[in-house]
């Protein structure tokens, strides 16, 4: 079935170095989705990807997807304390998909040391 | 001005007891969903309800019983419960048929602890 992996699934950075998340699916996506999870807190929507070879800015945040749209990432640089927190990538899939279904990854949780 | 509220925000209970959790969206949506976060921030899709009608319903013991009476309103009813049912629920909701995909909007979560 349709399957979204996400690594590394631990990120412990000192505060100031680059910080990346990788997301792969088994299938060609429609579109990408990533959230931000801050702890005790709930996922709250980043941003979406939907053209091959995009490339989006939030930042000190760029998002890329995948010629083939099968990948993602996210690529944090001079990570900041604020940015702790787990980011999830959701696929949603171009077949067999169920109305407005999306494809989590398990996520990547990230620490950052002052 | 909440978007998605869900009640309670914490609920602990024990074993074998029922209870039901509460969520609305007053964003206009059309699809709600209920997500199930484990203690390794997992996020499992449990339901999916589009304009009151069930579309998508993975494998999820019968004794968790969706109800959603208008398209504002999902509300989740547990039998039954048992310890393994302990984790962080998440009601979310997005507007299908939106041209490139329908980013979710996430309730605050409700932490259930089964004792």
């Amino acid at each position: 079935g349709q399957q979204v992996m996400q690594i590394p699934q631990y990120q412990h950075v000192q505060e100031g170095e680059d910080f990346t998340t990788y997301c792969n699916s088994s299938t060609t996506l429609s579109n990408i989705q990533w959230y931000k999870q801050r702890p005790g807190g709930h996922p709250v929507f980043l941003i979406q990807l939907v053209k091959s070879g995009e490339v989006k800015k939030q930042k000190r945040l760029t998002f890329q997807f995948g010629e083939a749209k099968k990948n993602s990432s996210l690529h944090i640089t001079a990570t900041q304390t604020t940015d702790v927190g787990t980011y999830f990538c959701a696929g949603q899939a171009t077949r067999g998909s169920t109305l407005g279904r999306l494809y989590f990854g398990r996520g990547t949780q990230l620490t950052v040391w002052p | 001005d909440t978007a998605v509220s869900q009640t309670p925000k914490y609920l602990v209970t024990q074993m074998g007891n029922d209870k039901s959790i509460k969520c609305e969206q007053n964003l206009g949506h059309d699809t709600m969903y209920w997500y199930k976060q484990d203690s390794k921030k997992f996020l499992k899709i449990m339901f999916s309800y589009n304009n009151k009608e069930l579309i998508i319903n993975e494998t999820v013991p019968n004794r968790f019983s969706p109800k959603s009476p208008d398209k504002a309103h999902l509300n989740l009813h547990i039998n039954s419960l048992e310890l393994g049912d302990s984790a962080v629920y998440f009601c979310a909701s997005s507007q299908a048929g939106t041209p490139g995909g329908s980013p979710l909007h996430f309730g605050n979560g409700t932490r259930l602890t089964v004792t």
